[in-house]
């Protein structure tokens, strides 16, 4: 089964306001996280990713915490915009070359 | 155009047809992925090249899809005698050996209707 999952499959927020996308995972061996972006009709856009050993890393109006305790994993967007709407998944690396995926969350962008 | 390339976009086939899909990965890439996504969900790895080499089939892969990638370059995917069930998006990425962050690119898919 998959190993990497969202806690919520919809969020919708304010434009301006700040998103906050939780992913929680199950396998510790995991070492490299990874946040897609997919709009509709096209692929997964990478966003960010973060190493194992990391627990947060940074981005342009993206951040990315990990919770290694906890197994949990999250992904901030700062003053989100109407174009970050999409559905957003986390994935996983165990060190190979596969990434395992979750579900995914719809985030709505409210004018 | 440098990024991933998937030809075609849309597919609508018949039962117990058989369907080709090509990928045209950016091409310094020698990695090459196959994935599968169903509606709601995240893409499902099914395989996977490095070179020409197809070094890792998923079991979702049954014996009526094969992947080939001849040249090292561009891949195809068939699927023959398909069903309902495999009505998906198919996508496909690709990536550099040792590139900082795995660098995988995603094309835009290939979506399968089978009626």
């Amino acid at each position: 089964g998959e190993s990497v999952g969202l806690h919520l499959p919809t969020l919708s927020v304010q434009e301006g306001d700040n998103s906050i996308i939780n992913c929680a995972y199950s396998n510790s061996a995991s070492d490299y996280f990874i946040w897609y972006k997919q709009e509709s009709g096209k692929g997964p856009q990478f966003i960010i990713d973060i190493r194992s050993n990391m627990d947060k890393r940074q981005g342009q109006r993206v951040t990315v915490l990990l919770n290694k305790t906890v197994k949990h994993l999250s992904l901030q967007i700062a003053a989100t915009q109407p174009g970050d709407s999409a559905v957003y998944f986390c994935a996983e690396n165990k060190g190979d070359y596969k990434l395992s995926f979750g579900a995914g969350t719809t985030v709505t962008v409210r004018a | 155009d440098t990024g991933v390339s998937q030809d075609p976009r849309h597919k609508i086939t018949k039962r117990g047809q058989n369907v080709t899909f090509r990928c045209d990965p950016i091409s310094e890439h020698n990695r090459l992925y196959w994935y599968r996504q169903t509606l709601g969900q995240g893409p499902e790895f099914l395989t996977y090249f490095q070179n020409e080499a197809q070094l890792e089939k998923s079991r979702l892969l049954s014996d009526r899809f094969s992947a080939e990638r001849p040249k090292g370059s561009f891949s195809t995917l068939e699927i023959q005698r398909t069903e309902q069930g495999d009505s998906a998006m198919y996508l496909c990425a690709s990536s550099s050996l040792g590139s900082g962050n795995y660098g995988y690119t995603f094309g835009s898919g290939t979506r399968l209707t089978v009626v």
